[in-house]
């Protein structure tokens, strides 16, 4: 039973490249969401879906991308890396919010943008 | 708008109990979670409560929610070294389709 699984788990980029942050899980979950983590600052929101073909912005969501285009997969994409974006993402899945659902957390990936 | 607040430290003697508590904003919120991540790991969800509970007990675990003060706090029972980790404070309502998460609070415990 994989969950919730997130590539890679550790990458370093250059400014102003780009990439995506896979994220898949096999629950048949409607919610995905991705969040970043940054000291003292808690999980923020950067976007988030509420099933395939629906995505919205969470708290911080200028310089990445999501495409829900199925319902496993929900991948994030950093446009043009900054430093700024050096940071733990998180991918979670849940069922539908409101019902007191557990979320199910990925694993992690940690990002450095030199 | 929606906030959740929660200290950045605790540290607690191994074998004393350890409260960590939380204030959120949102009157409407429906769902109030704790969830625990350790070093190097995701979050896993440790308990949850729903807003027209006022306790809930599992284990070493005592949630209290104060909803007229908007407070919850998570009390661990004879804390020991494996309960290090940080803590995160989360809500969420049944409109929404989001769940807001605390800063998270460190618990460090000494011998």
């Amino acid at each position: 039973n994989a969950g919730v699984t997130q590539t890679p788990k550790f990458q370093v980029l250059k400014t102003g490249q780009s990439m995506t942050l896979q994220c898949a899980q096999d629950m048949n979950h409607e919610y995905m969401s991705w969040y970043r983590q940054d000291p003292g600052m808690g999980l923020r929101l950067i976007h988030y879906s509420v099933g395939a073909g629906i995505t919205d912005q969470g708290e911080v969501p200028n310089g990445y991308n999501v495409s829900r285009s199925t319902t496993e997969d929900f991948p994030l994409r950093l446009l043009s890396a900054a430093p700024s974006q050096t940071s733990v993402y998180f991918c979670a899945s849940s069922e539908l919010q409101g019902s007191g659902n557990t979320i199910y957390f990925g694993e992690g990936s940690w990002l450095t943008v030199v | 708008g929606e906030d959740v607040e929660q200290s950045l430290f605790l540290s607690v003697r191994e074998g004393d109990s350890s409260v960590i508590n939380c204030t959120y904003t949102d009157s409407s919120s429906t769902y109030l979670y704790w969830y625990k991540q350790e070093p190097g790991a995701g979050l896993q969800l440790l308990t949850y409560i729903f807003s027209n509970m006022d306790m809930k007990q599992d284990q070493r675990l005592t949630v209290l929610l104060n909803k007229k003060d908007k407070h919850l706090s998570l009390r661990i029972a004879d804390t020991q070294t494996g309960d290090s980790a940080i803590y995160f404070c989360a809500e969420t309502h049944s409109s929404a389709s989001k769940i807001i998460f605390g800063s998270g609070t460190r618990l460090s415990i000494r011998p």
